[in-house]
């Protein structure tokens, strides 16, 4: 069983600050998406990532694949209270799993003004 | 672009009752389909999962069924609610080739009494 943890569980910090989400597995993943989710919501596809060490920028959003495809990072610039919501990562391994994706347990960000 | 419908939004459910929620999707053929089940401010659990019409895959033991009578719909059923059984429903739907990222609606909040 494929695992991915994401880290920190919790973030509160400032408007304007800067921070990083991380998302490790001992797993090789063939793609890797983030997904932002507000409450009461189906979470929004954010981003995919499927070439090692590839990086995506969005806005103020920078995602990162890890070299050999087993950990993913968000780092957001200048936070704003807009950005505040559940961040998941989920991976899929083509060969294994097929389309299913195996999901992070979620990183929650409030950023307070 | 695809959209996902699922109803309802909330539903307040004795134990022992019977259960049956719907999601269609609009603006693709063929999709594959998901149903998920999220504990507050945490990950997705995979429950089902379906490649076609009357091809349902259980990913984890439980007292819930699946059924995708048509194309684009996918039901998610119980004969006999248990407590444990609260949580928010999420279904989703992918394209059938590798790499395709899952978009999903926006759920059901299911609460057992």
């Amino acid at each position: 069983t494929q695992l991915l943890e994401q880290s920190p569980q919790f973030l509160s910090i400032q408007e304007g600050e800067n921070l990083t989400v991380y998302c490790n597995s001992s797993s090789v993943f063939s793609s890797l998406q983030w997904y932002r989710q507000e409450p009461g919501e189906g979470p929004v596809l954010l981003v995919t990532v499927v070439t090692g060490g590839e990086v995506k920028k969005l806005k103020r959003l920078t995602f990162q694949f890890g070299d050999a495809r087993k950990d993913s990072s968000l780092h957001i610039t200048a936070a704003q209270p807009g950005d505040t919501g559940l961040y998941l990562c989920a991976g899929a391994n083509w060969e294994t799993s097929g389309s299913r994706l195996t999901f992070g347990e979620g990183t929650q960000l409030t950023v307070n003004p | 672009s695809q959209t996902i419908h699922q109803w309802p939004a909330t539903l307040v459910q004795p134990v022992g009752s019977p259960l049956s929620l719907e999601c269609t999707v609009e603006g693709t053929s063929n999709p594959n389909l998901y149903w998920y089940r999220q504990a507050a401010g945490r990950g997705l659990q995979l429950l089902f999962y379906s490649v076609g019409i009357g091809q349902i895959s259980s990913e984890v033991p439980q007292n819930l069924s699946a059924s995708r009578p048509q194309d684009r719909q996918f039901i998610l059923s119980s004969k006999k609610l248990l407590l444990s059984d609260s949580g928010f429903y999420l279904c989703a739907c992918s394209g059938t080739s590798l790499g395709q990222p899952q978009h999903f609606g926006d759920g059901t909040r299911l609460s057992i009494l």
